[in-house]
């Protein structure tokens, strides 16, 4: 067990819905990264905030957005969802900036 | 910018034989290294990583990894590998910056048989 919560861990939706998918990171963690996993693309880096700010950005689409919160758990929104968004996304939890990274167990996200 | 490259997307291994994985990096500042496993259906587990220091960095599992900076490599080993290590494996580079977000490799799948 990493320590990292994700939920939901499957979820099934239809074209043009939005979800929301939760990370509450390790005890003590500032920082919080996203990254989508699927057959295509691999692993990709989405989004990194730390203690509530955003300091970094990958290639994540305008139409996802994050926030972590002041009790430091993070949302990741996606909307207008498209087939190609299923995938796995992972949730990352690090004390500080550069240290070792923990990871969730995922959420699958399956667009229909 | 970094990069990883994985050199072999599936290696199948019999039981008890070893094995290497290899992982080559590009990067034009100071790495730091990771190698993950991903069991079924699970999340990503740190197996190893190298911050700095000795270039031979041993990590959970009876896994061991090698930096090698002339050739830009980090390669992941184990001298007799079980059943339970078929799985699939990244490497990743830190990225550098104020973030610490990883960039991963494809991944390889490692198939041991008995």
């Amino acid at each position: 067990d990493s320590g990292v919560t994700q939920t939901p861990k499957h979820l099934i939706t239809a074209t043009g819905q939005r979800v929301t998918l939760r990370c509450s990171p390790r005890s003590g963690d500032l920082s919080v990264y996203w990254y989508q996993q699927s057959l295509d693309q691999g692993l990709q880096f989405l989004i990194h905030y730390y203690n509530g700010e955003e300091r970094a950005k990958g290639n994540i689409l305008e139409r996802f957005s994050a926030q972590q919160f002041p009790d430091l758990h993070s949302e990741l929104n996606l909307s207008s969802l498209e087939l190609g968004d299923s995938a796995l996304y992972f949730c990352a939890s690090s004390e500080l900036t550069g240290a070792e990274a923990f990871f969730g167990q995922g959420t699958r996200l399956t667009v229909v | 910018a970094q990069s990883v490259t994985q050199l072999d997307s599936q290696v199948p291994v019999f039981e008890e034989a070893p094995v290497e994985l290899r992982c080559n990096y590009s990067s034009s500042v100071s790495v730091y290294l990771f190698w993950y496993v991903q069991y079924p259906n699970q999340g990503l587990q740190l197996l190893l990583k190298y911050l700095s220091g000795s270039t031979l960095v041993k990590g959970i599992n009876g896994f061991e990894a090698e930096f090698n900076k002339s050739q830009t490599s980090f390669h992941l080993r184990k001298p007799s590998v079980h059943i339970s290590d078929t799985a699939e494996y990244f490497c990743a580079v830190h990225g550098s910056g104020i973030t610490g977000k990883l960039i991963f490799g494809q991944g390889t799948t490692l198939q041991v048989k008995p």
